[in-house]
């Protein structure tokens, strides 16, 4: 029972254009929520994150938004660049640590 | 560079071998996490340790499969007799503290060590 879902398993975007990644969680004490890059032969890298207590965070390029009554969270990319294709992972996180999606490959278009 | 460093990069076992992966956390950090990331699957929780104790081993195998983070030296995952289905990316994670802090501002990872058995 994935308590993490990310239902793209990828997403083509042109470059210059915003790239919208989606994840649902299903346990509603999760405190915390992040994002994780990684591209192929890598581990993954810290992107982005936002406490439950908020419903945007921004950093740069990068948005989080988090609706807490839908359990549904996403990031923005805005403009998305070539450097941005990877793997994006979702994760959830509390006492008891983090819980990560399956992931969604995000290909920039030239 | 004082990231989390796991050796080696790639491993190459036979079915029945035994594999040793081994992971050195961040300075300063304490808390050790193992994820494995099986082809088109998400990072699955395997293991949490802190110095010489496992603190939660929820998403081990029930067989083959240990973990150690000794008092001195790197966190070692060893998966005994090893199958085809091993066959995956193995990452460590090290942070500062588990739970909220540590959750917030996320895990360091490793680059992984590719196990591949043939």
């Amino acid at each position: 029972d994935q308590q993490v879902k990310q239902n793209s398993p990828s997403l083509s975007v042109q470059e210059g254009r915003i790239s919208i990644l989606n994840c649902d969680y299903t346990n509603s004490m999760f405190d915390y929520f992040l994002w994780y890059k990684k591209y192929p032969a890598e581990g993954p890298t810290f992107l982005i994150s936002i406490s439950s207590i908020k419903d945007k965070n921004e950093d740069g390029r990068f948005t989080v938004f988090l609706n807490k009554s839908a359990k549904h969270l996403s990031l923005h990319i805005v403009p998305s660049q070539p450097g941005d294709s990877a793997v994006y992972f979702c994760a959830t996180g509390g006492a008891d640590g983090l819980t990560f999606g399956k992931g969604t490959h995000l290909i920039i278009q030239p | 560079n004082a990231g989390v460093m796991q050796n080696p990069r790639h491993l190459v076992r036979r079915r029945g071998q035994e594999a040793r992966l081994r992971c050195s956390p961040m300075k300063g950090h304490s808390h050790v996490y193992w994820y494995r990331q099986l082809p088109e699957e998400g990072l699955k929780f395997m293991v949490y340790l802190q110095k010489e104790n496992i603190i939660d081993e929820s998403g081990m195998p029930k067989e083959r499969f240990s973990a150690e983070f000794p008092k001195e030296g790197p966190s070692i995952l060893r998966i005994q007799q090893v199958v085809r289905g091993d066959s995956a990316a193995y990452f460590c994670a090290s942070s500062v503290r588990r739970g909220r802090q540590g959750t917030l501002y996320g895990y360091t990872f490793g680059s992984g060590t590719r196990l591949t058995v043939v």
